[in-house]
């Protein structure tokens, strides 16, 4: 079952502009991790936050984590058109085998128009 | 260094038609994991493998049937297609702890008529 939620389901801005991204999840979590996804591509890792961290910064991204609230958000700085994309977050999910997986949210539609 | 690649690209299928889809890395990661997506359904897990000759269920195995009998490749079988099979396929690989990010595939359009 899916663990992350993200919010909004598509987000439209314009070049410039910063884009929030927020993910709500379920059960308590050893790390967090955001992935971006193109058009037709396959999935491409962002950032990892670990639950013990609340902030984390790579390049224009900065990513939250509140492990009191359930719930991480990302920020996109001064976005670019070329950071349009779908954005996902993962958690990890114990599965019966003991072993785990990432579960991943329906994701947030991103739009930067020029 | 190719990453994770996935064989083919595009398929067509009639119901009731078989195949093999193929995920190969390179990276000697012992995880794999075969995902489905689906317009506003997210990536759903099908099945994984923890190591070479494992295999495991996920989410959503019916219909799907799976082998990693070696570590670099993880296939994907339909034994039966059907047309809730059509979907866009995702392979993906992880070297082994949860904090290890995961490697993703291009991705198998598949349609099932």
């Amino acid at each position: 079952s899916q663990q992350g939620e993200e919010d909004p389901q598509a987000l439209s801005i314009q070049e410039g502009e910063n884009a929030t991204m927020n993910c709500s999840y379920k059960t308590s979590i050893n790390n967090l991790q955001w992935y971006r996804q193109n058009s037709g591509r396959g999935l491409v890792h962002l950032i990892l936050i670990r639950s013990n961290e609340r902030e984390k910064h790579s390049g224009r991204l900065r990513v939250t984590l509140d492990t009191s609230k359930k719930s991480s958000s990302l920020l996109i700085t001064a976005s670019r058109a070329a950071d349009t994309a779908s954005y996902f977050c993962a958690t990890d999910l114990i599965m019966n085998s003991g072993y785990s997986t990432l579960t991943f949210g329906k994701g947030t539609m991103l739009l930067v128009s020029p | 260094n190719a990453g994770v690649t996935q064989t083919p690209k595009f398929r067509v299928l009639k119901t009731g038609q078989s195949m093999t889809l193929l995920c190969a890395q390179d990276m000697n990661h012992e995880y794999m994991y075969w995902y489905r997506q689906d317009p506003g359904m997210g990536l759903r897990l099908i099945h994984y493998s923890v190591g070479e000759g494992t295999t495991a269920k996920g989410e959503v195995p019916d219909g799907y049937n799976v082998s990693r009998l070696k570590k670099q490749n993880f296939l994907l079988g339909l034994e039966s297609a059907a047309p809730s099979q059509t979907s866009v396929y995702f392979c993906a690989s992880r070297p082994t702890s949860s904090t290890d990010t995961q490697y993703f595939g291009p991705g198998t359009r598949l349609t099932v008529l």
